[in-house]
């Protein structure tokens, strides 16, 4: 079984730019998420989606960032226009949906994104 | 506001020896906690995981201990490997949702 792969694993843009980021989850998976690590900070929440609804974007940053989710399978994540206080690694993760039971999530090998 | 903490940014054990990775947290929400561990340029990988019910759950060489009074958990790694040489993540999930709240990290370097 594959697991999450994210496309680019790195881009590089400089600021003002945009960037648009691949998640595609475990298949079966209906629960995906967004992460993001600033170096040296934690790995911090952006959002979840259950299929193609948005569940919870109580840590997207601002409205810079668009994500969806079209089909409920592979996920997107636009940034534009990108600032240089975006650069960080973007994280997707999934994981399987019933009711009642904590499942793992599962995470990607992540994109590095580098604004210049 | 940092709701899950890992104070030792890095830590260093004798292969055989016991490795005690610490975390804290201040939401008394959170009811179920994980470890993930992560090597250079891959996605973090589920170790292990314990629920609030719990004090202890173990896993072959791993042991993650949680004393909810102290809103603390750690994990035991016993006995430890060269292996086990990357960096640990807890995490913190909220009865009310999915997401996770993760601390900075510790990490961990096995000698031989």
């Amino acid at each position: 079984e594959a697991g999450v792969t994210q496309f680019p694993s790195h881009s590089v843009i400089e600021k003002g730019q945009t960037v648009t980021l691949r998640c595609d989850p475990i298949s079966g998976h209906d629960n995906l998420y967004w992460y993001r690590r600033v170096m040296g900070k934690e790995i911090k929440f952006l959002l979840h989606f259950v299929k193609e609804s948005k569940q919870d974007e109580s840590g997207m940053p601002n409205n810079r960032f668009l994500a969806e989710r079209t089909g409920g399978t592979y996920s997107t994540l636009k940034v534009q226009p990108a600032e240089l206080e975006d650069s960080g690694v973007y994280f997707c993760a999934s994981s399987p949906r019933l009711a009642g039971i904590h499942y793992e999530q599962y995470f990607g090998p992540g994109t590095r994104l580098t604004v210049t | 506001d940092q709701q899950v903490k890992q104070n030792s940014p890095s830590l260093s054990v004798q292969e055989g020896r016991i490795s005690i990775l610490n975390c804290d947290y201040t939401n008394s929400m959170f009811d179920y906690f994980l470890w993930y561990k992560k090597y250079p340029a891959e996605g973090p990988t589920f170790l292990i995981s314990i629920s609030s019910i719990k004090d202890k759950n173990e896993d072959g060489r791993f042991t993650v201990f949680l004393n909810k009074s102290a809103k603390h958990l750690s994990l035991h790694i016993v006995p430890s490997q060269p292996g086990d040489s990357a960096v640990y993540f807890c995490a913190a999930r909220r009865n009310s949702g999915y997401a996770l709240n993760f601390g900075k990290g510790t990490s961990l370097l096995v000698t031989p």
